[in-house]
């Protein structure tokens, strides 16, 4: 069975403290591994779909990479407006549905 | 805005009704899947359909069905709901050149009372 965990839990960051989000997976082939971005109430926004080991995306303060067992969001000098709940996924290459993990509540505090 | 649609943004009924949570693909898509988020569990897939037939099934309880209609569009509907049934619904489609990525829906917060 696929399984998602996202550490930490939450995150209180200093506006410019640049870190790091972990989301570690177990999946029986790697179709894809999806990044969203979810502020309350909301639905979750696309950010990156990584599909192999090794493989790097990026987009504006935010950078995602892949190995075969975990997945890192790197946030470089965040803003107040980074503040949301990030969400890592996974799709096996036998099913279509994806395995969320719990999320990681991001607070950027200006 | 992802370009799926979801009617109605709320919904507030009470214990032992039906609901039916309507939802709209982005264009070009085929396949449209639903979830369930509740405070408590996170984001539980529920569902999916491809091109009008159900290809996957997740968590969805037996009061729980859904349908995709030949236009794309989807409805989910909830019947003898419970007090957990409270959530938010979200819909999320994938397909025309998208690859594998689901795009949400804003979701329907069901509250029952």
């Amino acid at each position: 069975e696929d399984q998602v965990t996202q550490s930490p839990e939450a995150l209180r960051l200093q506006e410019g403290e640049s870190s790091s989000l972990n989301c570690s997976y177990t999946v029986s082939g790697l179709r894809g591994l999806f990044w969203y971005r979810q502020d309350p109430g909301k639905g979750p926004e696309f950010l990156f779909t990584l599909y192999s080991a090794g493989e790097e995306k990026e987009k504006e303060r935010l950078k995602a990479t892949l190995t075969k067992k975990e997945s890192f969001l790197h946030i470089t000098a965040p803003k107040p407006e980074d503040s949301a709940t990030y969400l890592c996924a996974v799709q096996d290459n036998y099913g279509q549905n994806f395995v969320f993990g719990p999320g990681t509540r991001l607070s950027v505090l200006p | 805005d992802s370009g799926v649609t979801q009617t109605p943004k709320h919904l507030i009924t009470a214990t032992g009704q039906r609901v039916t949570l309507r939802c709209s693909p982005r264009s070009g898509d085929l396949s449209v899947y639903w979830y369930q988020q509740s405070l408590d569990q996170g984001l539980q897939f529920l569902i999916q359909y491809y091109n009008g037939e159900e290809r996957a099934k997740g968590n969805i309880l037996e009061r729980f069905s859904a349908q995709q209609f030949p236009d794309l569009h989807s409805e989910l509907n909830l019947s003898s709901l419970e007090l957990g049934d409270s959530a938010l619904y979200f819909c999320a489609s994938s397909g025309r050149g998208s690859g594998n990525t689901q795009y949400f829906g804003p979701g329907t917060r069901l509250t029952v009372l």
